[in-house]
């Protein structure tokens, strides 16, 4: 059981390069979310999903599309990377939204 | 406008002794509040969490208290390990319990000095 996986642990990207975020969960959790964190700040919400086929904004969407075609996969798509998308992204997943979430180790993501 | 808000970036503590960590929140609608403890380089780890019809959790060392009237909650850790030192995130939910959209601090550093 490996839980949340996230890959890659580290990427460095040009301004306008666009990128896929992979997070993967076994455990047939339900409810995924992506969030974000900066030097200095907690976690942001960004996208998140309730199943398979079903996503929604949080706090700080712009910039990221999300998809989920599959109840175990849900990656984060960055169309056309800014620097300000430089970050510690991490995926979370858990059985409900009322349960408790489990995060992955996270994706160290600088652009330049 | 930050809705949770804690207000000590760090807090250093010797081994056995009692840590207490402090959060504030600005939103009245916020009815469930958790605590996550975060490792360098690893995802944030669930730690307790209190409902708001409640004033007391406690499992294990952990303990949060909520004072809904002053809109504070505190960790409690006692007795403090080495093993506790770690980045403590205090979080917040309108939903009931739905972790969906949670709102998180900016985090506290505790340090446990043996």
């Amino acid at each position: 059981n490996a839980g949340v996986t996230q890959t890659p642990k580290f990427q460095v990207l040009k301004t306008g390069q666009s990128m896929t975020l992979q997070c993967a969960q076994d455990m047939n959790h339900e409810y995924m979310s992506w969030y974000r964190q900066d030097p200095g700040m907690g976690l942001r919400l960004i996208h998140y999903s309730v199943g398979a086929g079903i996503t929604d904004q949080g706090e700080v969407p712009n910039g990221y599309n999300v998809s989920r075609s599959t109840t175990e996969d849900f990656p984060l798509r960055l169309l056309s990377a800014a620097p300000s998308q430089t970050s510690v992204y991490f995926c979370a997943s858990s059985y409900g939204a009322e349960e408790t979430q489990y995060f992955g180790p996270g994706t160290r993501l600088l652009v330049l | 406008d930050q809705q949770v808000k804690q207000n000590s970036p760090s807090l250093s503590v010797q081994e056995g002794r009692i840590s207490i960590l402090n959060c504030d929140y600005t939103n009245s609608m916020f009815d469930y509040f958790l605590w996550y403890k975060k490792y360098p380089a690893e995802g944030p780890t669930f730690l307790i969490s209190i409902s708001s019809i409640k004033d007391k959790n406690e499992d294990g060392r952990f303990t949060v208290f909520l004072n809904k009237s002053a809109k504070h909650l505190s960790l409690h850790i006692v007795p403090s390990q080495p093993g506790d030192s770690a980045v403590y995130f205090c979080a917040a939910s309108e939903n009931g319990g739905s972790q969906g959209n949670l709102i998180f601090g900016k985090g506290t550093k505790l340090s446990v000095k043996p």
